[in-house]
C-alpha cells in the first residue's frame, strides 16, 4: 500500500470557523509533511514531522496548527483563516525524513476561505 | 539558499515527439527529485537522483553534478504525459526540498 489519503477533498469555511484537515499513511513512514500550493505555483513547505516530533515549521502563521497523534496520522487544525489562505493543501510522507527519500503525496484538500 | 530554475516554463509537443525538460540549481545537493503533477492536484514522484542516470519506461532522468544540471526526457510522448513537471533539490540530510517553478507540458494528437 503506497497510498497517502487526505480528507476532506474539498472544504469551504468562513473566517471564523474552526476545521481540521486529516492525512493518513500506512507505509510505516516516519516523516510526514504539510505543503500549501497556490494555483500555478510549486508546493510550499509548511511543516515537517519526523518520528512524531515537529522538526520544521516554516514560519507558518499560528492560525495553522499541526498535530501528529501517531506515526500514521497527521492533522492540520485551521482557525480564523483569511481568504488568502485558500489553496490546495497537500500532505506527503517519506521513510525517514531525509532529502534522498522519495516523498509520497496525497491527493490534497482544496480549501476555500470565504 | 539554493536557486532552482527550470526550462522551458511551457512546452507544447505533438504525440510521438521526444521531449526534454531542464533543471539547474545553484548550490551542491545530495538529491534531485523529478515530480509530476496532473491537473486536479496529485503529485507523483518520478525519480530521485544523486548521480548518473535513471530510466523508467519512456522516462529518462540524468544529472550532471559538476554542472549542477539535470534533464528529464520523455520518449514517444503521449497526451497522457500532459502535466506539470517539477524539479526539487535537497541538501544534506535535511528533509526540506527546494522546488523549481515547474514546466507545463501539453502533448497534442
Amino acid at each position: 500500500d503506497t497510498e497517502v489519503t487526505q480528507t476532506p477533498k474539498h472544504l469551504v469555511m468562513g473566517m471564523t470557523n474552526k476545521k481540521s484537515l486529516k492525512c493518513e499513511q500506512h507505509m510505516g513512514h516516519r516523516a510526514m509533511y504539510w505543503y500549501k500550493q497556490k494555483a500555478k505555483k510549486p508546493p510550499e513547505l509548511m511543516f515537517v514531522y519526523s518520528y512524531e516530533k515537529l522538526s520544521i515549521n516554516e514560519s507558518v502563521p499560528s492560525r495553522f496548527s499541526p498535530e501528529c497523534p501517531n506515526s500514521s496520522l497527521l492533522n492540520l487544525h485551521l482557525h480564523a483563516l483569511q481568504p488568502e489562505d485558500s489553496a490546495l493543501y497537500l500532505c506527503a510522507s517519506s521513510q525517514r525524513g531525509f532529502s534522498t527519500d522519495t516523498q509520497y503525496f496525497g491527493p490534497g484538500t482544496r480549501l476555500t476561505v470565504l | 539558499k539554493n536557486e532552482v530554475e527550470q526550462s522551458p516554463q511551457n512546452l507544447t509537443a505533438q504525440e510521438g515527439e521526444f521531449i526534454t525538460i531542464n533543471c539547474s540549481y545553484s548550490v551542491g545537493i545530495s538529491a534531485l527529485h523529478w515530480l509530476q503533477q496532473h491537473p486536479g492536484g496529485g503529485i507523483v514522484s518520478l525519480f530521485m537522483l544523486s548521480s548518473g542516470k535513471k530510466k523508467h519506461g519512456r522516462l529518462i532522468a540524468t544529472i550532471n553534478i559538476q554542472e549542477k544540471h539535470s534533464s528529464l526526457h520523455i520518449t514517444a510522448s503521449h497526451p497522457r504525459d500532459s502535466a506539470v513537471y517539477i524539479c526539487a533539490v535537497g541538501a544534506g540530510t535535511a528533509s526540506k526540498l527546494t522546488f523549481g517553478t515547474g514546466t507545463r507540458l501539453q502533448v497534442t494528437l
